[in-house]
């Protein structure tokens, strides 16, 4: 098993609300990725998971709120988000002693 | 260098023939590099990666050149194909930074 799930896919949600983002993989990982990806632009990173302790966090804002409930799950807890928020949030997995990222397919989240 | 602004840069090849995409890289630190393949809608996919101990790295139909002295990496798709159509990142790291910096990314589109 060689995937990073994701879910849901798409995610429509006011400013209001709370959600979470679902991140899983299966090939024993043990470093979790989340990015966010706005249209034409690279992904940029927000938190890294490292042995399911947080080891990055690229000065998010308290709104995003990542967890890490074992080594096979990631979560992205949404909060008061802002339209600006809408992008693409990809889920990444890696091998500690290699650099290459296995990319979950994103979650497409809408902010009104 | 890297096109910067609200357009990716763009390389339209007609099916059969060989792409070569370009990336300049930023931190001349960076020991690993890594090309990413981003279809529509779907979540970035490794391609082929390199270490600063090597200059050229072969895969299938993909081939790396590294330049480190202008800092140059460049990915070689042989017969590019419909299926390559995609936008083509570039990442880099050094050591064991779990942060890989990306760059801006080039679209190719195959023309049949």
């Amino acid at each position: 098993d060689t995937e990073v799930t994701q879910t849901p896919k798409h995610l429509v949600m006011g400013m209001t609300n709370k959600k979470s983002l679902k991140c899983e993989q299966h090939m024993g990982h043990r470093a979790m990725y989340w990015y966010k990806q706005k249209a034409k632009k690279p992904p940029e990173l927000m938190f890294v998971y490292s042995y399911e302790k947080l080891s990055i966090n690229e000065s998010v804002p308290s709104r995003f709120s990542p967890e890490c409930p074992n080594s096979s799950l990631l979560n992205l807890h949404l909060h008061a988000l802002q339209p600006e928020d809408s992008a693409l949030y990809l889920c990444a997995s890696s091998l500690m002693s290699t650099g290459e990222l296995f990319f979950g397919e994103g979650s497409r989240l809408t902010v009104l | 260098g890297e096109s910067v602004g609200l357009h990716l840069p763009t390389l339209s090849v007609q099916e059969g023939d060989n792409s070569i995409i370009n990336c300049a890289y930023s931190n001349s630190a960076s020991d690993y590099f890594i090309w990413y393949k981003q279809e529509s809608g779907k979540g970035p996919q490794f391609i082929i990666d390199i270490r600063s101990n090597m200059d050229k790295r072969q895969g299938q139909r993909v081939t790396v050149l590294l330049n480190k002295t202008v800092k140059h990496l460049s990915l070689q798709i042989a017969a590019t194909q419909p299926g390559d159509s995609a936008v083509y990142f570039c990442a880099e790291t050094a050591g064991n930074n779990r942060k890989l910096i990306w760059g801006l990314g080039t679209s190719l589109a195959v023309n049949p």
